[in-house]
């Protein structure tokens, strides 16, 4: 079954600092994808950035970059030069795949980020 | 822009009662799910479905259906609501294909209290 980890549940950051929230995932397949997503108070979730297990980089989207750790089972995002915007909860999933043609994500519990002026 | 809407943001209903969930997208995707979402426990898979009139189990399917009728639409069904299903409801769609890059979309919820 697949498990993803996240231990902060909250973080405090200043402004212009960088941030990286963490995440374990726990999977026996050898194919799967790894994403996060941004929920703001709000409540709509927004697609961030996306690791594919066999990418042999990390990913990067702007000011977001996914540390991809395959051996430790981690893919840590961090956000560089936090904004005041960045407020909200990330979430980390993981895709596995059924065999039935579509498949769900797994999801962390979250980590409520909050950035302090 | 994909577009996932739901038919409510807020639904108050009472126990027992028959509750019906709307998700529409309006992007000819194949894949719909729909998640809730509670706080401490992130979001959690209850349906999918990946073709009309096709369904899938997720990880929390007790005291849930869903009917697709049509390819935009997707409906989750609470045949006699519970208290313990308050919650926040996500509906999400995709694509489809086996590409694992592949994005849900999400709409923007309906948060759902039972008394």
């Amino acid at each position: 079954a697949q498990k993803i980890t996240q231990t902060q549940p909250g973080m405090f950051v200043q402004e212009k600092e960088a941030v990286t929230l963490d995440c374990t995932y726990d999977t026996s397949d050898p194919s799967y994808g790894l994403f996060w997503y941004k929920q703001p108070s709000s409540g709509e979730m927004i697609f961030l950035i996306y690791q594919g297990s066999y990418d042999q980089q990390n990913a990067t989207e702007g000011r977001y970059s996914l540390n991809f750790q395959k051996a430790r089972k981690s893919a840590n995002l961090v956000i560089s030069a936090s904004q005041l915007g960045d407020s909200a909860m990330y979430f980390c999933a993981m895709r596995h795949y059924s065999g039935g043609g579509a498949d769900g994500l797994t999801f962390g519990k979250g980590t409520h980020l909050i950035i302090q002026p | 822009d994909v577009k996932v809407t739901q038919s409510s943001r807020y639904l108050v209903k009472r126990t027992g009662e028959k509750v019906f969930l709307e998700c529409v997208q309006d992007m000819d995707h194949e894949n719909m799910f729909w998640y809730r979402q509670d706080p401490g426990l992130g979001l959690r898979l209850i349906y999918f479905s990946y073709d009309v009139k096709m369904k899938e189990k997720g990880d929390i399917p007790e005291g849930y259906s869903v009917s697709r009728e049509k390819k935009e639409r997707f409906s989750l069904i609470l045949e006699s609501a519970s208290t313990n299903q308050t919650s926040m409801y996500l509906c999400a769609s995709s694509p489809g294909g086996l590409a694992f890059q592949e994005t849900q979309y999400f709409g923007p919820g309906t948060r759902l209290l039972v008394l």
